[in-house]
Protein backbone atom coordinates (compact mmCIF):
# COMPACT_ATOMS: atom_id res chain seq x y z
CA UNK A 1 0.00 0.00 0.00
CA UNK A 2 1.48 3.00 -0.82
CA UNK A 3 1.99 5.64 1.86
CA UNK A 4 -0.19 8.41 0.40
CA UNK A 5 -3.23 7.52 -2.22
CA UNK A 6 -5.01 9.74 -4.67
CA UNK A 7 -7.74 9.16 -7.03
CA UNK A 8 -6.00 10.03 -9.97
CA UNK A 9 -8.74 11.21 -11.68
CA UNK A 10 -9.09 12.48 -14.25
CA UNK A 11 -12.03 14.77 -12.97
CA UNK A 12 -13.86 16.58 -15.70
CA UNK A 13 -16.29 19.45 -14.55
CA UNK A 14 -18.49 22.21 -16.11
CA UNK A 15 -17.07 25.51 -15.09
CA UNK A 16 -19.36 26.84 -11.87
CA UNK A 17 -19.08 23.34 -10.34
CA UNK A 18 -18.07 22.35 -7.12
CA UNK A 19 -15.31 19.44 -6.75
CA UNK A 20 -13.50 17.57 -4.36
CA UNK A 21 -10.85 15.46 -4.31
CA UNK A 22 -9.50 13.25 -1.52
CA UNK A 23 -6.05 12.23 -0.38
CA UNK A 24 -5.66 9.17 1.97
CA UNK A 25 -2.40 8.56 4.28
CA UNK A 26 -1.02 5.27 5.93
CA UNK A 27 1.06 7.11 8.90
CA UNK A 28 -0.68 8.03 11.78
CA UNK A 29 2.42 9.97 13.32
CA UNK A 30 1.88 12.05 10.06
CA UNK A 31 2.26 16.08 11.27
CA UNK A 32 1.48 18.30 8.34
CA UNK A 33 -0.10 18.41 5.50
CA UNK A 34 -0.66 20.35 2.44
CA UNK A 35 -2.02 20.72 -1.02
CA UNK A 36 0.04 21.47 -4.19
CA UNK A 37 -1.23 22.24 -7.66
CA UNK A 38 0.75 21.33 -10.70
CA UNK A 39 0.08 23.23 -13.92
CA UNK A 40 1.40 20.42 -16.69
CA UNK A 41 4.90 20.43 -17.61
CA UNK A 42 5.20 22.96 -14.48
CA UNK A 43 7.05 22.34 -11.19
CA UNK A 44 4.30 22.07 -8.09
CA UNK A 45 3.69 24.96 -6.51
CA UNK A 46 2.31 25.40 -3.01
CA UNK A 47 -2.12 25.57 -2.81
CA UNK A 48 -2.57 25.85 0.80
CA UNK A 49 -1.93 23.97 4.22
CA UNK A 50 -4.03 21.89 6.28
CA UNK A 51 -4.72 22.28 9.59
CA UNK A 52 -6.74 20.11 11.65
CA UNK A 53 -9.24 22.35 12.26
CA UNK A 54 -10.21 23.07 8.52
CA UNK A 55 -8.73 26.16 6.73
CA UNK A 56 -10.40 28.31 3.43
CA UNK A 57 -8.79 30.42 1.27
CA UNK A 58 -11.31 32.26 -1.29
CA UNK A 59 -13.05 28.83 -3.12
CA UNK A 60 -10.85 26.72 -1.56
CA UNK A 61 -11.35 24.57 1.43
CA UNK A 62 -8.78 22.20 2.91
CA UNK A 63 -10.21 19.37 5.65
CA UNK A 64 -8.00 17.15 8.17
CA UNK A 65 -9.56 13.68 9.34
CA UNK A 66 -6.75 11.89 11.44
CA UNK A 67 -8.86 9.57 12.84
CA UNK A 68 -9.56 8.11 8.99
CA UNK A 69 -6.66 9.35 7.75
CA UNK A 70 -7.49 11.73 5.40
CA UNK A 71 -7.32 15.27 3.78
CA UNK A 72 -9.61 16.58 1.46
CA UNK A 73 -9.51 19.46 -0.68
CA UNK A 74 -13.16 21.33 -1.88
CA UNK A 75 -12.91 23.77 -5.01
CA UNK A 76 -16.48 25.97 -5.39
CA UNK A 77 -17.31 27.87 -8.44
CA UNK A 78 -14.66 26.04 -10.72
CA UNK A 79 -12.94 28.44 -13.07
CA UNK A 80 -11.01 27.68 -16.30
CA UNK A 81 -7.82 28.28 -14.75
CA UNK A 82 -8.42 25.56 -11.83
CA UNK A 83 -7.46 22.92 -14.60
CA UNK A 84 -4.15 21.30 -12.92
CA UNK A 85 -3.33 18.35 -11.01
CA UNK A 86 -3.53 18.68 -7.31
CA UNK A 87 -1.08 17.02 -5.01
CA UNK A 88 -1.55 15.94 -1.83
CA UNK A 89 1.53 15.84 0.31
CA UNK A 90 1.76 14.49 3.99
CA UNK A 91 4.81 14.85 6.32
CA UNK A 92 6.57 12.81 9.11
CA UNK A 93 9.91 12.51 9.13
CA UNK A 94 9.93 13.11 5.49
CA UNK A 95 7.74 14.53 2.30
CA UNK A 96 5.76 12.20 0.81
CA UNK A 97 3.62 13.41 -2.11
CA UNK A 98 0.90 11.79 -3.48
CA UNK A 99 0.85 10.47 -7.38
CA UNK A 100 -1.68 13.56 -7.89
CA UNK A 101 -5.50 14.25 -9.22
CA UNK A 102 -6.15 15.82 -12.31
CA UNK A 103 -8.97 18.15 -12.71
CA UNK A 104 -9.90 19.76 -16.14
CA UNK A 105 -12.54 22.59 -15.65
CA UNK A 106 -14.66 22.42 -19.41
CA UNK A 107 -16.73 25.70 -20.25
CA UNK B 1 13.35 37.49 -7.30
CA UNK B 2 13.69 34.67 -4.92
CA UNK B 3 13.54 31.47 -7.33
CA UNK B 4 15.27 27.96 -7.66
CA UNK B 5 16.87 27.12 -11.05
CA UNK B 6 17.76 24.57 -13.06
CA UNK B 7 19.93 23.52 -15.25
CA UNK B 8 20.02 21.99 -17.88
CA UNK B 9 16.36 22.41 -18.09
CA UNK B 10 16.62 19.54 -21.06
CA UNK B 11 18.67 16.95 -21.57
CA UNK B 12 19.35 14.13 -24.37
CA UNK B 13 22.09 11.45 -23.18
CA UNK B 14 23.74 8.15 -23.55
CA UNK B 15 23.57 4.72 -21.15
CA UNK B 16 26.82 5.24 -19.03
CA UNK B 17 27.79 9.42 -19.89
CA UNK B 18 28.29 11.25 -16.45
CA UNK B 19 26.31 14.43 -16.06
CA UNK B 20 25.50 17.07 -13.69
CA UNK B 21 22.24 18.92 -12.90
CA UNK B 22 22.90 21.97 -11.61
CA UNK B 23 19.92 23.86 -8.60
CA UNK B 24 20.82 26.98 -7.29
CA UNK B 25 18.44 28.69 -4.82
CA UNK B 26 18.84 32.33 -3.98
CA UNK B 27 16.37 32.63 -0.60
CA UNK B 28 19.32 31.54 2.21
CA UNK B 29 16.79 28.22 2.39
CA UNK B 30 18.68 25.77 4.57
CA UNK B 31 16.97 22.41 3.35
CA UNK B 32 17.02 20.78 -0.43
CA UNK B 33 15.91 18.07 -2.11
CA UNK B 34 16.05 16.04 -5.30
CA UNK B 35 12.59 14.67 -7.03
CA UNK B 36 12.05 12.78 -9.91
CA UNK B 37 8.24 12.39 -11.33
CA UNK B 38 7.02 9.39 -13.25
CA UNK B 39 3.74 8.87 -14.58
CA UNK B 40 1.24 7.42 -12.16
CA UNK B 41 4.31 7.46 -9.41
CA UNK B 42 4.26 10.90 -8.21
CA UNK B 43 7.11 13.16 -7.02
CA UNK B 44 10.17 10.60 -5.43
CA UNK B 45 12.25 11.86 -3.14
CA UNK B 46 16.11 10.95 -4.18
CA UNK B 47 18.05 12.93 -1.77
CA UNK B 48 17.94 15.93 0.75
CA UNK B 49 19.81 18.22 2.43
CA UNK B 50 19.32 19.83 5.87
CA UNK B 51 22.56 21.83 5.48
CA UNK B 52 25.83 22.61 4.13
CA UNK B 53 27.57 19.12 3.81
CA UNK B 54 24.87 17.23 5.17
CA UNK B 55 22.75 15.02 2.48
CA UNK B 56 20.92 11.90 3.17
CA UNK B 57 19.24 9.61 0.94
CA UNK B 58 15.44 10.00 0.48
CA UNK B 59 13.18 7.03 -1.12
CA UNK B 60 14.85 6.40 -4.92
CA UNK B 61 18.85 7.19 -4.08
CA UNK B 62 20.48 4.39 -6.04
CA UNK B 63 22.40 5.60 -9.25
CA UNK B 64 22.52 9.28 -8.01
CA UNK B 65 24.81 11.01 -6.22
CA UNK B 66 24.61 15.00 -4.46
CA UNK B 67 26.50 17.36 -2.70
CA UNK B 68 26.23 20.43 -0.66
CA UNK B 69 29.54 22.32 -0.73
CA UNK B 70 27.57 25.52 -0.26
CA UNK B 71 24.47 26.43 1.13
CA UNK B 72 22.68 27.67 -2.45
CA UNK B 73 23.85 24.62 -4.93
CA UNK B 74 22.83 21.40 -4.22
CA UNK B 75 23.87 19.34 -8.00
CA UNK B 76 22.70 15.98 -8.86
CA UNK B 77 25.08 13.98 -10.41
CA UNK B 78 24.36 10.74 -12.05
CA UNK B 79 27.76 8.60 -12.62
CA UNK B 80 26.81 6.09 -14.96
CA UNK B 81 23.18 7.36 -16.71
CA UNK B 82 20.71 4.38 -17.47
CA UNK B 83 17.39 4.38 -19.29
CA UNK B 84 15.36 3.84 -16.67
CA UNK B 85 16.80 7.69 -15.08
CA UNK B 86 14.79 8.81 -17.85
CA UNK B 87 12.38 11.05 -16.13
CA UNK B 88 11.64 14.64 -15.07
CA UNK B 89 13.60 16.09 -12.18
CA UNK B 90 12.58 18.82 -9.50
CA UNK B 91 15.02 20.23 -6.60
CA UNK B 92 13.46 22.18 -4.64
CA UNK B 93 14.32 24.60 -1.58
CA UNK B 94 12.74 25.75 2.18
CA UNK B 95 13.35 27.19 5.18
CA UNK B 96 12.46 23.72 7.22
CA UNK B 97 10.97 20.89 6.17
CA UNK B 98 8.15 22.36 5.21
CA UNK B 99 6.59 24.43 2.20
CA UNK B 100 9.28 23.85 -0.83
CA UNK B 101 9.99 26.43 -3.48
CA UNK B 102 10.33 23.85 -6.78
CA UNK B 103 12.46 24.78 -9.63
CA UNK B 104 10.91 24.34 -12.98
CA UNK B 105 12.56 21.09 -13.69
CA UNK B 106 14.70 19.40 -15.95
CA UNK B 107 13.46 16.65 -18.47
CA UNK B 108 16.08 13.98 -18.93
CA UNK B 109 16.26 11.54 -21.43
CA UNK B 110 18.87 8.50 -21.26
CA UNK B 111 18.82 6.40 -24.82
Amino acid sequence: RKEVEQDPGPFNVPEGATVAFNCTYSNSASQSFFWYRQDCRKEPKLLMSVYSSGNEDGRFTAQLNRASQYISLLIRDSKLSDSATYLCVVINNDMRFGAGTRLTVKP
Amino acid sequence: EAQVTQNPRYLITVTGKKLTVTCSQNMNHEYMSWYRQDPGLGLRQIYYSMNVEVTDKGDVPEGYKVSRKEKRNFPLILESPSPNQTSLYFCASSLVQDTQYFGPGTRLTVL
